[in-house]
């Protein structure tokens, strides 16, 4: 069975500092790998993806993930975080045998300290 | 153009009631998903419909739970006698198609809470 962890429920960060957040995924095949952020009180929106091609993964609001097989692991980074970037962040996986069913990991809290 | 949209956003019930939760998917989806996020919690897959074809129920946690969707736009999620287990945030998603490549596109929620 696939499962995806998120090895942190919180991280604070001061503002400016870089961040990661990590994500370890299992699967026996081959999958597509997602981080949704969900600002207060909003629903979740994707942030970037993985499909295939380059393992690094550049999305919206100066985010980036690096997508490593063999350690199955998919970590969220920024350079800078900024006040705005206070959300929870959701890893998720999907199998590319065609499987619609998102995979969660149970997320990470970013707390942005000024 | 517009998004998925959910209602009511809030909804407070007392338990043993029945509620509804309606989710409007985005035009031309022909996916849609269901999932429950519980404090502190990941999401929690409910139900997936694509187009015509039978849904896949197999996130349900008990036969309390039902949905629909019908002419394969409008759904609504059904619970019938509410327990204070319920109570969680309800999300609605759609995507293009099955394919685990696309992304889905969430709905705000409806927030319920069973008294």
């Amino acid at each position: 069975a696939q499962s995806v962890t998120q090895l942190d429920s919180q991280v604070p960060v001061f503002e400016e500092a870089p961040v990661e957040l990590r994500c370890n995924y299992s699967s026996s095949v081959s999958v597509y790998l997602f981080w949704y952020v969900q600002y207060p009180n909003q629903g979740l929106q994707l942030l970037l993806k993985y499909l295939s091609g380059s393992t690094l993964v550049k999305g919206i609001n100066g985010f980036e993930a690096e997508f490593n097989k063999s350690q199955t692991s998919f970590h969220l980074r920024k350079p800078s975080v900024h006040i705005s970037d206070t959300a929870e962040y959701f890893c998720a996986v999907s199998l590319m045998d065609s499987n619609y069913q998102l995979i969660w990991g149970a997320g990470t809290k970013l707390i942005i300290k000024p | 153009g517009a998004g998925v949209s959910q209602s009511p956003s809030n909804k407070v019930t007392e338990k043993g009631k029945d509620v509804e939760l309606r989710c409007d998917p985005i035009s031309g989806h022909t996916a849609l998903y269901w999932y429950r996020q519980s404090l502190g919690q990941g999401l929690e897959f409910l139900i997936y419909f694509q187009g015509n074809s039978a849904p896949d129920k197999s996130g349900l946690p008990s036969d309390r739970f039902s949905a629909e969707r019908t002419g394969g736009s409008v759904s609504t999620l059904t619970i019938q006698r509410t327990q204070q287990e319920d109570s969680a945030v309800y999300l609605c998603a759609s995507s293009r198609t099955t394919s685990g490549r696309y992304e889905q596109y969430f709905g705000p929620g409806t927030r319920l809470t069973v008294t």
